[in-house]
């Protein structure tokens, strides 16, 4: 079966700099979440979109911001690094239900680190 | 302000035997509660979801109670097995995401 599929696996990234992350959630899913987890630390939900439209927003700093487009992947577009943003950023999509949480499948993550 | 909270941070069990996580939480009111399993820099994966009227669900070897006056959910793995070592992770709905817990680090000892 189709899995969530996050590009790219790493990232490696100087401080000040930008990148970007992408989502492509499983085929006919149409809730798309972001997660950032430190090391040691548990999930924290940065934003999610339903339908292409934002529809919660968590810890997210101002300094990233994040979309998801008409097919429904989602690109994290995260400027200003910091050495604080290493971490796994992790992508889930769900089946929403007029965009109630639900059973959420994660991608495998991105490492980024920022050096 | 709303809390998670998973017994001890690691639990180590022999193999065969019974493993029992727990979940508490407070300032929630949840119509379901998640449980996730977390290997090693890899994602989440869902487990099992109950509901606020069910009192037990049932998956194979897994099982998970949910008592909303206690507020506590309780995820029982039986017949232990060493590749059932991972960290466990509950999770509760609000609005449209999931709050997570910190996780329990489960080894099963062979």
């Amino acid at each position: 079966a189709a899995g969530v599929i996050q590009s790219p696996r790493h990232l490696i990234k100087e401080k000040r700099e930008t990148a970007t992350l992408k989502c492509y959630p499983i085929p006919r899913h149409d809730t798309v979440y972001w997660y950032q987890q430190g090391p040691g630390q548990d999930p924290q939900f940065l934003i999610s979109f339903y339908e292409k439209m934002q529809s919660d927003k968590g810890s997210i700093p101002d300094r990233f911001s994040a979309q998801q487009f008409s097919d429904y992947h989602s690109e994290l577009n995260m400027s200003s690094l910091e050495l604080g943003d290493s971490a796994l950023y992790f992508c889930a999509s769900s089946l929403g239900t007029s965009g109630v949480a639900d059973t959420q499948y994660f991608g495998p993550g991105t490492r980024l680190t920022v050096l | 302000s709303q809390k998670i909270e998973q017994n001890s941070e690691a639990l180590n069990i022999q193999e065969g035997k019974t493993a029992t996580l727990t979940c508490n939480y407070t300032n929630y009111s949840p119509a379901y509660l998640q449980w996730y399993r977390q290997d090693p820099g890899r994602g989440p994966v869902f487990l099992l979801l109950i509901r606020e009227n069910e009192k037990e669900k049932r998956k194979e070897r897994l099982k998970v109670t949910f008592d909303t006056t206690l507020k506590q959910s309780l995820f029982h793995i039986t017949a232990s097995q060493p590749a059932d070592s991972a960290t466990y992770l509950c999770a509760l709905p609000s609005a449209r995401q999931l709050t997570f817990g910190s996780g329990t680090q489960l080894t099963v000892l062979p």
